[in-house]
């Protein structure tokens, strides 16, 4: 019974460019959710989407980030024109239902040159 | 803004000690969630606790939920080095638009043989 799948583990990307995180939930979940951790910070809230729908996109950035969850395939986190600041481990959690508990992936770990 | 913070945040032991860790919250949560995250890994779900005074066990583990469902703690007996880790409290906000966890600050424990 595979986890929460997250590729790639690391990711280089450099000023301005495109950064697409991947996110295969548990068998069976339907909720997924992004979460991340800044350097010397806790693990942040940012959005909340279930099959083709965002429920709560409350702790996005405002701009250059966007989440979907197709009906097939994994959910992916979109940062565009990535700048420095964006450097940070971002981990995914999936859910059988709408509830706290949450199982995490191995998480992404971008950096921004 | 929820505000879950955890104490205490770094704790250095030897192998056959007692340990409790505390997460405060002036928000009430739907549940609470006890994670452990190593270095360069995800947080792993450990217990999730939803009732006002529940007390859960996890081998050497003991979880326990406040009554107004505002803190929690966690205790862990005859302490040894493979405990050693990141300890995260999570509180889970969810119910309508959104569904969420809200992370404490992190209590690093070291155990030494």
């Amino acid at each position: 019974n595979a986890g929460v799948m997250q590729n790639p583990r690391h990711l280089v990307r450099r000023r301005g460019q495109e950064a697409r995180l991947r996110c295969s939930p548990m068998k069976g979940h339907s909720h997924v959710y992004w979460y991340r951790q800044l350097p010397e910070e806790g693990l942040k809230f940012m959005v909340y989407l279930q099959k083709e729908n965002i429920i709560d996109e409350s702790g996005m950035p405002k701009e250059r980030f966007s989440a979907e969850f197709p009906k097939e395939g994994p959910s992916i986190l979109r940062i565009q024109q990535v700048v420095r600041g964006d450097s940070a481990a971002y981990f995914c959690a999936s859910s059988p239902s709408g509830t706290g508990r949450q199982y995490f992936g191995p998480g992404t770990r971008l950096t921004v040159l | 803004t929820q505000l879950l913070e955890q104490s205490p945040q770094f704790l250095s032991i030897q192998e056959g000690e007692n340990l409790t860790v505390y997460c405060n919250s002036s928000s009430v949560f739907s549940s609470l969630q006890w994670y452990r995250q190593e270095p360069g890994e995800g947080p792993v779900l450990l217990v999730t606790v939803v009732t006002g005074g529940e007390v859960k066990k996890l081998k050497r583990l003991t979880f326990q939920f406040g009554d107004a469902r505002k803190d929690s703690s966690l205790h862990i007996t005859a302490a040894q080095p493979g405990d050693t880790g990141l300890y995260l409290c999570a509180g889970g906000m969810y119910g309508g638009a959104t569904n969420k966890l809200i992370f404490g600050t992190g209590t690093l424990l070291a155990v030494q043989p």
